[in-house]
Formats: C-alpha cells, sequence, structure tokens
C-alpha cells in the first residue's frame, strides 16, 4: 500500500546532542511538509519542499534543517535539541500540481522526540 | 492568531449521539480540511470543503462553510465509540500553499 512512513517511531536523544528524523512516501508526491506537535497543541509547520524547492517558515528555529535528497525520501535534522524540542515530529505529503492546489496531505505516524 | 479556533475544546458523548465541532478562522480561504488523529498518532485527512462550495457529505460525515462568518463545522452523525480522536480543521489560504491547523477538538465516545 503506499504510504508515508516514518522512523523512528520513538527517537529519545541527550541535550544538544544532534539527532536526525527520517521520513520516506511511496505516493510520488511532490510536496513533503514537516511538522512539530506539541502535547494537545495543533501542528505547526516547520519547512516544507515543493520539488526540491525548500521552503522555511519565519519562525522555525535555525536549529532545524531539513534535506530532502530525491523525491521519496526528507529528513529533519536537529542540531542542538532542547528540552523544548521534545515534540512528535510529522512529516506529511501531498501533490500539488501548482502552488495555488490545496489538496489533502497524507501523513506518517509520527517520531515522537524525547529530550533527556 | 492566524491559527482556525475550534470549539469545544473536548466534547464527550454517548456512542450513537451526533457530534458537532465548530471552527472559525480569520483570512481568507482556498478550501477547509477536516483531520482525526487517534492519541499518539498522525493525521488522517477525512474531508475537503473549496470555499464555492456549502456543503458536503462523506458517509457519517457532513460538513458546511459559510465563508461570510469565516466558520465551518463538522457533524458526526451516530458516533461510534472508534469515532474517540482529536479533530482539527486545517485552512488553506489564497496565497500560499500551506495548512494552517486550529487547535482540535477532543472528542470521547462512550460506549
Amino acid at each position: 500500500d503506499a504510504m508515508v512512513i516514518q522512523n523512528p517511531r520513538y527517537q529519545v536523544t541527550q541535550f544538544g546532542k544532534p539527532v536526525t528524523l527520517s521520513c520516506s512516501q511511496t505516493l510520488n508526491h511532490n510536496v513533503m511538509y514537516w511538522y512539530q506537535q506539541k502535547s494537545s497543541q495543533a501542528p505547526k509547520l516547520l519547512f516544507h519542499y515543493y520539488d526540491k524547492d525548500f521552503n522555511n517558515e519565519a519562525d522555525t528555529p535555525d536549529n532545524f534543517q531539513s534535506r530532502r535528497p530525491n523525491t521519496s525520501f526528507c529528513f529533519l535534522d536537529i542540531r542542538s535539541p532542547g528540552l523544548g524540542d521534545a515534540a512528535m515530529y510529522l512529516c506529511a505529503t501531498s501533490s500539488n500540481s501548482g502552488r495555488l492546489q490545496g489538496n489533502e496531505q497524507f501523513f506518517g505516524p509520527g517520531t515522537r522526540l524525547t529530550v533527556l | 492568531s492566524q491559527q482556525g479556533e475550534e470549539d469545544p475544546q473536548a466534547l464527550s458523548i454517548q456512542e450513537g449521539e451526533n457530534a458537532t465541532m465548530n471552527c472559525s478562522y480569520k483570512t481568507s480561504i482556498n478550501n477547509l480540511q477536516w483531520y482525526r488523529q487517534n492519541s499518539g498518532r498522525g493525521l488522517v485527512h477525512l474531508i475537503l470543503i473549496r470555499s464555492n462550495e456549502r456543503e458536503k457529505h462523506s458517509g457519517r460525515l457532513r460538513v458546511t462553510l459559510d465563508t461570510s462568518k469565516k466558520s465551518s463545522s463538522l457533524l458526526i452523525t451516530a458516533s461510534r465509540a472508534a469515532d474517540t480522536a482529536s479533530y482539527f480543521c486545517a485552512r488553506r489560504g489564497t496565497s500560499y500553499g500551506k495548512l494552517t491547523f486550529g487547535q482540535g477538538t477532543i472528542l470521547t465516545v462512550h460506549p
């Protein structure tokens, strides 16, 4: 089945130790998103890739970076995790034929990050 | 805030009852989408309603949109215990492709 896969599902890291979360998709969608969701809050968009074009949200900290080496994979790098970065990180994809298209997004199961 | 506001924040009902959740927003939209999130999991798309549509149905779901009031509602009829989840509205703006999510409604359906 076509899907969005996130690994690992649970990640524990130490304060300041770099961590990478991964996302892969078999939907062949051209847009991939990374969201941060803290407990009982709405998902907050960090950035997205429209094909190879990287789009950062204005309030996303520099501590967060992303890579998309090909259509199928996208990575979220947290260079120096702080206690406030503990959250669920959600990857999503969509197929947009144009920048003004607003089709549904398909989400992975998320990676829950714990920072010790 | 650019985010949509949802109410109620939490809703507790008995199986078989209807559940209504409301979403308001502040700026113009291209479309508005509703998502469900089971505890500790990713979001699942439920339904999308475009700005030129007023009502849409999908199974037991009914969504309405009133662009003059900048509000939408999601009705789940004949609820089931399996409907227990958080429900989020997400608005798609007119000039940018991203979704902005509301704070969500936590629905609990008791057997």
